[in-house]
């Protein structure tokens, strides 16, 4: 299975502030990476696909890069919607396997 | 608008089977690759398998010795099976649409095994 390790796992900032969570995969994934947001007691929402194509209707603040292990989800000036937890999962090979998640709290 | 509709039982014993159904409604099964996922109370996503328009399944190898996913075209609806279950299975199980990204989700149900 590949393994996708998710830094930080908490994360505290302040409305405005620009946010960056890495993920790291255990072997080469080529693009296909997924971001999702979770918010408590509902199902994970899809904001990026194939590393760095934001999912129609997802705010432009939000922006993935990234390639082969090591990719990135930027939030660019975080809003008080954007506090939740944040996936990635990688699609390259089956199983298909998620990181531990990054919650964004408050500051 | 498309949507996921899931249910089925909240409450199993240990060793019993658990089984939930997903259904689609506002649009068409075909074409599509239909996944599980679950979430233990507290902690993270856990991909279970999936099930494509034809039949074709691809399980997680940790719950495939457990795990059936099968369709009903007919009536727009997947359903996933999971035998002998444990507390360890306790989770929220969510359907999904999507096999690589999953875009559109269903509401989740809780399910609680517990003697």
């Amino acid at each position: 299975d590949i393994e996708m390790t998710q830094s930080p796992s908490t994360l505290s900032a302040s409305v405005g502030d620009r946010v960056t969570i890495t993920c790291r995969a255990s072997q080469s994934i080529s693009s296909w990476l997924a971001w999702y947001q979770q918010k408590p007691g509902k199902a994970p929402n899809l904001l990026i696909y194939k590393a760095s194509s934001l999912e129609s209707g997802v705010p432009s603040r939000f922006s993935g890069s990234g390639s082969g292990t090591e990719f990135t989800l930027t939030i660019s000036s975080l809003q008080p919607d954007d506090f939740a937890t944040y996936y990635c999962q990688q699609y390259n090979s089956y199983p298909r396997t998620f990181g531990q998640g990054t919650k964004v709290e408050i500051k | 608008q498309v949507q996921l509709q899931q249910w089925g039982a909240g409450l199993l014993k240990p060793s019993e089977t658990l089984s939930l159904t997903c259904a689609v409604y506002g649009g068409t099964y075909n074409g599509f690759y239909w996944s599980w996922v679950r979430q233990p109370p507290g902690k993270g996503l856990e991909w279970i398998g999936e099930i494509n328009h034809s039949g074709s399944t691809n399980y997680n190898p940790s719950l495939k010795s457990r795990v059936t996913i099968s369709l009903d075209t007919s009536k727009n609806q997947n359903s996933l099976k999971l035998t002998s279950v444990t507390a360890a299975d306790t989770a929220v199980y969510y359907c999904a649409r999507g096999s690589g990204t999953m875009v559109l989700w269903g509401q989740g149900t809780l399910v609680t095994v517990s003697s």
